[in-house]
């Protein structure tokens, strides 16, 4: 069974320019979670959806930060215009509800501000 | 609010030697707990996780953990280490009403010595 999978793994903007993430889930998981990394800490929560509904974005910096999940399986996490503080990892995971606990993540998409 | 708090932020052990990780969380009610590894440039992975009843939980890679609810603690261990267990690992602390939100600490990097 495949995982979660993200793409790009890596990626260098110069502020300012856009920026987007896309993520996969696993097959048969309703729930899909971004989470950012910054270095040194643990995940923090973006955004969270149940299917294609966002039921928890309290964290997601709306003025710049969007997300969609157009039909309940992979999702895209837009930055549009880059800070340099937007240095991170964004971590995406998947799980089948949430109340099942187990968060299942991809392996980030590392992202460089110049 | 839920929190984690990791006090070590770096712990060196030599391989075969025992482990033991701290996480201390703050909750109003009984939470979900969970650890989780994450080696370099990978996704987190969950090593076990403490819903309801025995207070011992096993994990995968031989870790377990216990959960001590006058303490608030959650301490992740493992009798003897190997040089693969060189990781980063976090604690996590999730509501009863929504497990998928999960709150991290920020990590304990794991150094194992030959």
């Amino acid at each position: 069974e495949a995982g979660v999978v993200q793409s790009p793994r890596y990626k260098i903007i110069e502020k300012k320019q856009p920026v987007a993430f896309w993520c996969n889930p696993i097959s048969g998981h309703n729930t899909l979670y971004w989470y950012l990394q910054n270095l040194g800490q643990g995940p923090e929560l973006l955004i969270r959806y149940e299917n294609e509904e966002a039921v928890d974005d309290s964290q997601l910096p709306k003025d710049r930060f969007s997300a969609e999940r157009l039909k309940g399986v992979d999702s895209t996490l837009k930055i549009q215009p880059a800070e340099l503080g937007d240095s991170a990892v964004y971590l995406c995971a998947s799980s089948q509800g949430a109340f099942s606990g187990e968060l299942f993540f991809g392996e980030g998409s590392r992202l460089t501000v110049l | 609010a839920q929190s984690v708090t990791q006090p070590d932020i770096h712990i060196t052990v030599s391989e075969g030697a025992s482990l033991e990780l701290r996480c201390n969380y703050s909750y109003g009610a009984t939470p979900y707990l969970f650890w989780y590894v994450q080696s370099p440039g990978q996704g987190l992975q969950l090593l076990l996780k403490y819903f309801s009843g025995d207070t011992l939980v096993q994990g995968i890679k031989g870790f377990e953990a216990e959960f001590k609810r006058s303490q608030s603690s959650f301490n992740l261990r493992k009798p003897s280490v190997h040089w693969s267990d060189a990781a980063e690992y976090f604690c996590a602390v999730g509501a009863r009403t929504n497990a998928g939100k999960s709150t991290f600490g920020d990590g304990t990097t794991l150094t194992v010595k030959p």
